[in-house]
């Protein structure tokens, strides 16, 4: 089954303890994304990717770090969470052979306290 | 900045009534505009796009209308129902850029019985 998979679902930390939250894909899709969802905002790009070792930083980039040292893997780390990154966050993956749609995992929902 | 403005935030129809949610964007470059679908605990899902070739999309009970002049697109839901209760985003991107979608703040939609 062709799918986006994000770990973990759930998260609670704590002010300044790093942590990684990892996203996959089996689609063989060039394009990977991370995005943050709040209440009112939307959904706001962090950082992209558009293949291997290829990253850009989206709107809302301080604070986070990305890496893609393989096609599947896209991880988003936080090196020093703040209660401010206390978020709703999104992977998605896009295909450049399957046009513009946005395949997107089921979501990690972060807690810094 | 680059914006899709979003509105209403909220709305509530009785079942069968039909559900009308607009965007606006400004940059005149934007070229794929789609709608997602978001339930709860669940990320979102594509629904229905549009390009500005065409001012009407249907998709089943979803409908795109799209007005390049006036820079607005909308989504209809024909006769709604409870399980079209979801959170809806418009979105926009530009093609030959990195096609990085530009998302409104998202609509909560409820349909009741």
């Amino acid at each position: 089954e062709a799918q986006v998979t994000q770990n973990p679902r759930y998260l609670i930390t704590v002010t300044g303890k790093k942590l990684t939250v990892t996203c996959s894909q089996n689609m063989n899709h060039e394009y990977m994304s991370w995005y943050r969802q709040d209440p009112g905002l939307g959904l706001r790009q962090i950082y992209y990717s558009m293949n291997v070792e290829v990253t850009d930083k989206g709107d809302v980039p301080e604070g986070y770090k990305v890496s893609r040292k393989e096609k599947r893997n896209f991880p988003l780390i936080l090196e020093s969470p703040s209660p401010n990154q206390t978020s709703l966050y999104f992977c998605a993956s896009r295909g450049w052979s399957g046009g513009e749609k946005l395949f997107f995992g089921s979501g990690t929902q972060l807690s810094v306290l | 900045q680059q914006q899709v403005k979003q509105s209403p935030q909220s709305l509530i129809v009785q079942k069968g009534g039909i559900p009308i949610i607009n965007c606006a964007y400004e940059n005149t470059a934007f070229d794929y505009f789609p709608w997602y679908q978001q339930f709860p605990g669940k990320g979102p899902a594509l629904l229905i796009a549009i390009r500005p070739d065409v001012s009407e999309k249907k998709e089943g009970r979803f409908t795109i209308s799209f007005n390049k002049s006036a820079k607005q697109f909308s989504l209809h839901i024909m006769d709604s129902q409870p399980g079209d209760s979801a959170t809806y985003f418009c979105a926009a991107s530009q093609r030959g850029s990195q096609g990085n979608l530009i998302f409104g703040k998202g609509t909560k939609l409820s349909v009741k019985p």
